[in-house]
């Protein structure tokens, strides 16, 4: 079982939708929790972190249920600079502590 | 002030050949961290040096190594490459060993023919 499972998506959304996306945790003993995103053929840049209490920030609210080991990011009014892949990211990783990426999961918004 | 920086950016080796990536950290940053993103999957982590040693490793095989150098510039090699070694290498640098704050470079972008 991966560490971080996320949809893979594609997502293809109109612009104006609320889009929302899941990521499941297996190591009970992370502590920090992101969203990262990812353009295309780029690195991935700190989108938010995510707190039990929920964040915003934004257009963007990010949810963390530590019980479930469950992580979520919804996103309002899509633009379409919103195009990207969205990377649900844990810390630490074993004794690593390294961050842990789940596979991504990408967003289209059309016009 | 500059960010990560990485060479080459992009690269075309074949199978069997040898591979090195480069990495400078932002200034002061003593960590460096390496991972690999293949097509379609997120970064995996690779490892993790710090002070000049070896801190962290991913579940690599022995063909994957690493340095740091006294200015905490960095080096990943990687032998006998083979097609399933085609990814982009994303280099991390940070200010502490134990953090997620993490700044990444554009990465290198390796083809293995």
């Amino acid at each position: 079982r991966k560490e971080v499972e996320q949809d893979p998506g594609p997502f293809n959304v109109p612009e104006g939708a609320t889009v929302a996306f899941n990521c499941t945790y297996s190591n009970s003993a992370s502590q920090s929790f992101f969203w990262y995103r990812q353009d295309c053929r780029k690195e991935p840049k700190l989108l938010m972190s995510v707190y039990s209490s929920g964040n915003e920030d934004g257009r963007f609210t990010a949810q963390l249920n530590r019980a479930s080991q469950y992580i979520s990011l919804l996103i309002r009014d899509s633009k379409l600079s919103d195009s990207a892949t969205y990377l649900c990211v844990v810390y630490p990783s074993g004794s690593a502590r390294q961050l842990t990426f789940g596979s991504g999961t990408q967003l289209t918004v059309l016009p | 002030d500059a960010g990560v920086t990485q060479s080459p950016t992009h690269l075309i080796k074949t199978r069997g050949q040898h591979v090195t990536l480069r990495c400078s950290p932002i200034s002061g940053h003593k960590s460096v961290s390496w991972y690999q993103q293949v097509l379609g999957q997120g970064p995996q982590f690779i490892f993790q040096y710090y002070e000049k040693e070896e801190r962290g490793r991913g579940n690599f095989p022995d063909r994957f190594s690493a340095r740091q150098f006294p200015n905490y510039s960095s080096e990943l090699n990687v032998n006998a490459l083979l097609l399933g070694d085609s990814a982009l290498y994303l280099c991390a640098s940070s200010l502490l060993r134990d953090t997620y704050e993490q700044y990444f470079g554009p990465g290198t972008r390796l083809t293995v023919t």
